[in-house]
């Protein structure tokens, strides 16, 4: 069974720091994929990270995956309170069927 | 482009109440589903359909109906609610680009509550 986890659970951070959240899933996938969730809102397509090795960058966020180590990340350059947010990442299983992890509750305080 | 809507936003049943659930997608997508949101849990999968007419169980699909009959629309119905279908439900609509598949778009939500 795909398992897909998420570490931190929470973070809180100051404004200006950096960070990084992992998303692990156990078995193989070459696609993975970062959403943002706003309280009280839907979520919204950040990253697809389409093979070994691919890294994007929007702004102050930059996504990797690493399929053998079956490991993506998101890093957070220089938080800023707009980058408060849950981040999820999801990994699709080849069957149309996406697995999301439990989400990254992100607080940047000021 | 609308993108992704669910109607309606808001509702409260009474346990044994029936209700469906409406998304309707304007990108020509292939593929929708049907998530539920619960704190802590992420999003589980309830049913998905890969095409006009056809549906499948995804990881929660006991309490719950789906139904396809055209492409842009994906309907979710609850045939007789309980207090563990409390939750927010998210539709959503992907594609494929030669077999490969993509990021899903997700709708608003709705927020179900069974009293």
């Amino acid at each position: 069974e795909l398992k897909v986890e998420q570490n931190p659970l929470f973070l809180s951070m100051q404004e200006g720091k950096n960070y990084t959240i992992y998303c692990n899933y156990s078995t193989t996938s070459d696609r993975l994929y970062w959403y943002r969730q706003d309280p009280g809102k839907s979520l919204e397509s950040l990253f697809v990270l389409l093979s070994n090795g691919a890294v994007k960058q929007e702004g102050r966020l930059m996504a990797s995956l690493d399929t053998k180590a079956r490991l993506s990340t998101l890093h957070i350059t220089a938080a800023v309170h707009d980058l408060s947010a849950t981040y999820f990442c999801a990994v699709d299983k080849g069957t149309y069927k996406y697995i999301f992890g439990t989400g990254t509750r992100l607080k940047v305080l000021a | 482009n609308a993108g992704v809507t669910q109607t309606p936003k808001f509702r409260v049943l009474k346990t044994g109440q029936s209700m469906t659930l409406l998304c309707a997608q304007d990108m020509n997508h292939e593929y929708m589903y049907w998530y539920r949101q619960d704190p802590g849990m992420g999003l589980r999968l309830i049913h998905y359909s890969v095409g006009e007419g056809t549906t499948a169980k995804g990881e929660v699909p006991d309490g719950y109906n789906v139904s396809r009959l055209k492409k842009q629309n994906f309907l979710l119905g609850l045939e007789s609610a309980a207090p563990s279908q409390t939750s927010v439900y998210f539709c959503a609509s992907s594609y494929s680009i030669s077999g490969a598949y993509n990021e899903q778009f997700f709708g608003p939500g709705t927020r179900l509550t069974v009293l």
